[in-house]
């Protein structure tokens, strides 16, 4: 089967620079996804890191470490507006099975 | 907007019932997935389907299941309900022609049981 951690609750200031980890275990792995989701709303898509190294798209960066099981997310220049849920997600399987871990609150403070 | 149409938005029912859950995924998707999530829990997956066809299965219980019809919209069933299926079910769909293809979300169905 497929497991997930990552920490609870993170709280940060605003304007600062917040580090989201994500170990798992699986079989089949094939990428890590990223997702955000506020509170009521739906989950939206953020980033996939499929090879090791990081990956950038804005004031978001991902991270994969394959040999280590590990990843990450790293938020910079926060706004309040990124309070929210973070979510990292196994795809594994050759249909694309997606298992989410439990979940980031984060919680942007000025 | 996601592209992914759930209905209802809320449901209430009582403790034995019984109640289906639809989703339409974005144009040109062919893959469907389901999703619970309880209060303060993270996404459990349930189910997926590809182009009608079962590909994965989750923490699924038996009282519950699901099919994706020819014109790739898809059904959850819930039966024999109670207390504890309270939660939030999300549809999710996907090209799934790449490893990497996104999940795009729908708003969720928001299922209370009494």
């Amino acid at each position: 089967g497929q497991s997930l951690e990552q920490p609870s609750e993170v709280t940060a200031v605003e304007g600062a620079i917040v580090q989201i980890n994500c170990t798992y275990q699986t079989s089949g792995f094939y990428g890590l996804s990223w997702y955000q989701q506020h509170d009521g709303g739906a989950p939206t898509f953020l980033s996939y890191n499929g090879l090791d190294g990081l990956e950038e798209t804005g004031r978001f960066s991902s991270f994969l470490s394959r040999s280590d099981s590990y990843g990450y997310l790293l938020l910079q220049e926060l706004q309040m507006k990124d309070s929210a849920s973070y979510f990292c997600a196994v795809n594994s399987g050759g249909y694309q099975k997606v298992t989410f871990g439990i979940g980031t609150k984060l919680q942007v403070i000025p | 907007d996601s592209g992914v149409t759930q209905t209802p938005k809320h449901l209430i029912t009582a403790t034995g019932q019984r109640v289906t859950l639809r989703c339409s995924p974005r144009s040109g998707d062919l893959s469907v997935y389901w999703y619970q999530q309880s209060l303060d829990q993270g996404l459990q997956f349930l189910i997926q389907y590809y182009n009608g066809e079962e590909r994965a299965k989750g923490n699924i219980l038996e009282r519950f299941s699901a099919q994706q019809f020819p014109d790739l919209h898809s059904e959850l069933n819930l039966s024999s309900l109670e207390l504890g299926d309270s939660a939030l079910y999300f549809c999710a769909s996907s090209e799934a022609n790449t490893e990497n293809s996104p999940l795009h979300f729908g708003n969720g169905t928001r299922l209370t049981v009494t």
